[in-house]
């Protein structure tokens, strides 16, 4: 079964600065995908960024960009030039591409200091 | 494009009451669809996974009875909490997918569940 882990339950970050939240996951399968999710208080789910597993290319989005490594299974957010408005919950998932489900990992509470 | 509703977004029932929860995606048709539920400061749970026209699966663990789905058509499906106790007190969520969007789900904003 797959398995998502996020091992940082909260971070800190001063505005303007970078950040970087880990995810790590396991799998035995060779395709699927990896997202990451924002979850503002509002509760909505937003997608920020994704990643095919069969791309070596990093994904990136405009301040944020992923550092995805395939072999050591570890798909992690860096976010630039962080503002207030990145303050959320963040979440991994794993989508497998056999099932379509998403697992997810346990989040990361992200504060934005001004 | 890919706006998928919830309704409503908060409701509150007495326990032993049922209450439906719509979810609907509002520009595209969406083959599957997923629900979720959140506890406070936790992830989301998968309880199911419902096809157009096919009985839904659940996860390992969710009572197909209490947690009842229905997905009649490519733009509407809807949980129903029959009998609702207050543990099933929770955030719900549900998301839509289809194969012309290679499966990426879009999520809807939530239903906030009170049973009192």
């Amino acid at each position: 079964a797959q398995t998502v882990t996020q091992s940082q339950p909260e971070m800190s970050v001063q505005e303007a600065e970078t950040v970087t939240l880990s995810c790590t996951y396991d799998t035995s399968e060779s395709d699927y995908y990896l997202f990451w999710y924002k979850q503002p208080p509002s509760r909505q789910m937003i997608l920020v960024i994704r990643q095919e597993a069969y791309k070596q290319q990093n994904a990136t989005e405009n301040r944020f960009s992923v550092n995805f490594q395939k072999a050591a299974k570890s798909f992690s957010l860096k976010i630039s030039d962080s503002q207030l408005g990145d303050a959320a919950m963040y979440f991994c998932a794993y989508r497998s591409s056999r099932t379509y489900k998403y697992i997810f990992g346990t989040g990361t509470r992200l504060k934005v200091l001004a | 494009g890919a706006v998928v509703s919830q309704h409503p977004s908060r409701v509150i029932c007495k326990s032993g009451t049922s209450v439906k929860i719509e979810c609907r995606s509002l520009d595209f048709q969406a083959t599957t669809m997923f629900w979720y539920r959140q506890f406070p400061k936790k992830s989301l749970m998968l309880m199911a996974t419902s096809n157009e026209g096919s009985k839904a699966t659940y996860e390992q663990g969710v009572e197909k009875d209490k947690f009842l789905i229905n997905h009649a058509s490519l733009t509407l499906s809807t949980l129903t909490v029959t009998s609702a106790h207050p543990e099933d007190s929770s955030f719900y969520i549900c998301s839509a997918a289809t194969r012309d969007r290679t499966y990426e789900q879009y999520f809807g904003p939530g239903t906030r569940l009170t049973v009192t």
